[in-house]
């Protein structure tokens, strides 16, 4: 699976939309990108996924750029629990030859919503 | 529906003893995944099972630590002879299928004295 850069930490005013980014330059073709957060030491939530196309949710809105190489999860309107660890996890498919295996988490975002 | 449940949810022991972690998969989901997060760390995978079966276990530790997932009942995960560096939390996550989303549990704390 490959590899994710996202920043250690990011600020947001709580009421407005959090931008977290996500570099996954060597990304393969079948290659999905999943965001999950951890609520301060509670398992890990999971919020979204997509390949290639803009998706959304109830919870938040991921945009992949159309190379594929970078992508962004939207929290519209962040509250003060949207405080956590969010990571961004690259994972392969059956048609990238990817194992059906665990999840690599990284050290992801630590994002502080501040009131 | 129920989520992915665990317990005990917290667990002491002293070096030496046997812990035993149960974990419930949701309902409908028959694919079992286990992580470790040592503290201040990330977190880390550990096994992956479907009933009654062993599908990875490259990030277990060769010895003290197995893992099952029987025809009934929960997924256990066992550390027998357990040290202080086994302290740590341990979630379970299940999904419908083997590419589709993991969904955790709440984990269980592991203190070893």
């Amino acid at each position: 699976d490959a590899k994710t850069t996202q920043p250690p930490s990011m600020d947001c005013a709580e009421g407005r939309a959090a931008n977290l980014p996500c570099n996954h330059s060597t990304i393969s073709g079948n290659e999905y990108v999943y965001w999950y957060r951890q609520i301060h030491s509670q398992g890990p939530q999971y919020i979204i996924h997509g390949l290639k196309n803009n998706e959304t949710n109830e919870m938040a809105s991921l945009i992949i750029t159309e190379d594929r190489k970078s992508s962004t999860l939207i929290l519209p309107h962040a509250t003060l629990r949207d405080t956590a660890v969010y990571y961004c996890i690259v994972r392969g498919t059956m048609y990238s030859g990817g194992g059906a295996d665990g999840l690599t988490f990284g050290k992801g975002t630590h994002l502080i919503i501040q009131p | 529906n129920a989520g992915v449940m665990q317990n005990p949810r917290h667990l002491v022991r002293r070096r030496g003893q046997e812990a035993r972690l149960r974990c419930s998969p949701m309902k409908g989901h028959s694919h079992v995944y286990w992580y470790r997060q040592l503290p201040e760390e990330g977190l880390k995978f550990m096994v992956y099972l479907q009933k009654e079966n062993i599908i990875d276990e490259s990030g277990m530790p060769k010895e003290r630590f197995s893992a099952e997932f029987p025809k009934e009942g929960p997924s256990i995960l066992r550390i027998q002879q357990v040290v202080r560096g086994d302290s740590a939390a341990y979630f379970c996550a299940s999904s419908k299928g083997p590419y589709n989303e993991q969904f955790f549990g709440p984990g269980t704390r592991l203190t070893v004295l």
